[in-house]
């Protein structure tokens, strides 16, 4: 199984600033044939379902706001909030869908500090 | 809008057996890929299992293989997920959630879960 490592897993930032969070997968998820990445994003917020931010390691799905960019290739993936906003405290998680058993990261904890 | 809605959880004894449902709206259901996908109390997200949209193909975890069964309704707008064999490590928030439309992989929109707790 493709194992996925989030880090870190949790981190506190001011409003306004930067969040950076790291996703390694355990091999490349790049399918060269198609140059995609098959990484997705999720956002989780307390007694709610996930929320799915990017796919295709960049590609920012409908409606989330352009505050979240993903970034990266290969087995070394990036999510990055630009601007924290405190509607943004939540777990985040990345998942790979290059092959099945599609596996998660462990989650990471974004806090406003 | 729309809407997955899950139901069947609850709880169950070991060995036991539940049969998930969930019942779709707002977009047309043969379509579109499915999955399940499980959060244990307190813990991360795993992946259940997926079928497509024609229910030619269908996954499952290594956790769950030969004891859970996926399926799906057209007429009933439903996706379903038949569990036996319970064990006390499948206690979790059961999502279903739409395959995306780009790639049934990805999933873009989850219900509300619904809980399954195995217990004696």
């Amino acid at each position: 199984d493709i194992v996925m490592t989030q880090s870190p897993d949790s981190l506190a930032v001011s409003l306004g600033e930067r969040a950076t969070i790291s996703c390694k997968s355990s091999q490349s998820l790049l399918y060269t044939s198609n140059n995609k990445n098959y990484l997705a994003w999720y956002q989780q917020k307390p007694g709610q379902p996930p929320k799915l931010l990017i796919y295709w390691a960049s590609t920012r799905e409908s409606g989330v706001p352009d505050r979240f960019s993903g970034s990266g290739s290969w087995a070394d993936f990036t999510l990055t909030i630009s601007s924290l906003q405190a509607e943004d405290a939540a777990v985040y998680y990345c998942q790979q869908y290059y092959i099945t058993p599609w596996t998660f990261g462990q989650g990471t904890k974004v806090e406003i500090k | 809008e729309v809407q997955l809605v899950e139901s069947g959880g609850g709880l169950v004894q070991p060995g036991g057996s539940l049969r998930l449902s969930c019942a779709v709206s707002g977009f047309t259901f043969s379509r579109y890929d499915m999955n399940w996908v499980r959060q244990a109390p307190g813990k991360g997200l795993e992946w259940v299992s997926y079928i497509s949209r024609s229910s030619g193909t269908m996954y499952y975890a290594d956790s769950v293989k030969g004891r859970f069964t996926i399926s799906r309704d057209t007429a009933e707008n439903s996706l379903y997920l038949q569990m036996n064999s319970l064990r006390a490590e499948d206690t979790a928030v059961y999502y279903c959630g739409r395959g995306h439309p780009d790639y049934g992989h990805i999933v873009d929109y989850w219900g509300q879960g619904t809980l399954v707790t195995v217990s004696s």
